[in-house]
């Protein structure tokens, strides 16, 4: 079983600054995939970033890198130069990395509402 | 390229009654995995479907069935609705075998589902 935890109900960034949202997760799984979507108010979740548990590397996406501690389980996402665009609910996923059919089953975090200031 | 749609948007029902909500994937995806969000939660693993057949299944009742289509569209049908059924319904799609980013979902921008 996998279990996500993100503690941080709420953040707020101001525009252009820094803001890094955390999750820890727990899974029995030697194999797995972690993922931070983002839910503007349209609702539709849209990838921001993924990392195979098996890459020692940092992912990164233009302005969106996460920091990967396999041994705390700890998988953060810092968001540089925040836009007002980046405004949005923000989940944390985990997910088996079996292959095949045991894709598309991912274990959410409870979310993380970021506020963008001008 | 269409994304993953979904329909409808919104619907109201009453309690005990039935609801069928449709998903088309996105093109060329194969896979349909279902997901229930309560008001302010992270979304819920309902189902997968592969091949017209359920291949995985998280902690719902047998009241949450669902169905794939040979054109790979999907529908979730929920019997006796229940108050607590309540929440966003989402979709996502993905391709299955032979590509690197068969991890990724798509997502629908989901089915609001009141019961009163």
């Amino acid at each position: 079983a996998q279990t996500v935890t993100q503690s941080q109900p709420e953040m707020s960034v101001q525009e252009a600054e820094t803001v890094t949202l955390s999750c820890t997760y727990d899974t029995s799984e030697s194999d797995y995939y972690l993922f931070w979507y983002k839910q503007p108010p349209s609702r539709q979740m849209i990838l921001v970033i993924r990392q195979e548990a098996y890459k020692q590397q940092n992912a990164t996406e233009n302005r969106f890198s996460v920091n990967f501690q396999k041994a705390a389980k700890s998988f953060s996402l810092k968001i540089s130069d925040s836009q007002l665009g980046d405004a949005a609910m923000y989940f944390c996923a985990s997910g088996r990395g079996a292959g095949g059919t045991s894709y598309g089953k991912l274990t959410f975090g409870q979310g993380t509402i970021l506020t963008v200031h001008p | 390229d269409a994304g993953v749609t979904q329909s409808p948007t919104h619907l109201i029902k009453t309690r005990g009654q039935q609801v069928t909500l449709r998903c088309s994937p996105k093109s060329g995806h194969d896979t349909v995995s279902w997901y229930q969000q309560a008001l302010g939660q992270g979304p819920q693993f309902i189902f997968q479907y592969y091949e017209e057949e359920e291949r995985q299944r998280g902690n719902f009742p047998d009241r949450f069935s669902g169905h794939q289509f040979p054109n790979y569209s999907s529908e979730l049908n929920v019997n006796a609705l229940l108050l607590g059924d309540s929440a966003l319904y989402l979709c996502a799609s993905r391709v299955t075998q032979g590509y690197s980013g068969a991890n990724v979902l798509t997502f629908g921008a989901g089915s609001r589902l009141t019961v009163l």
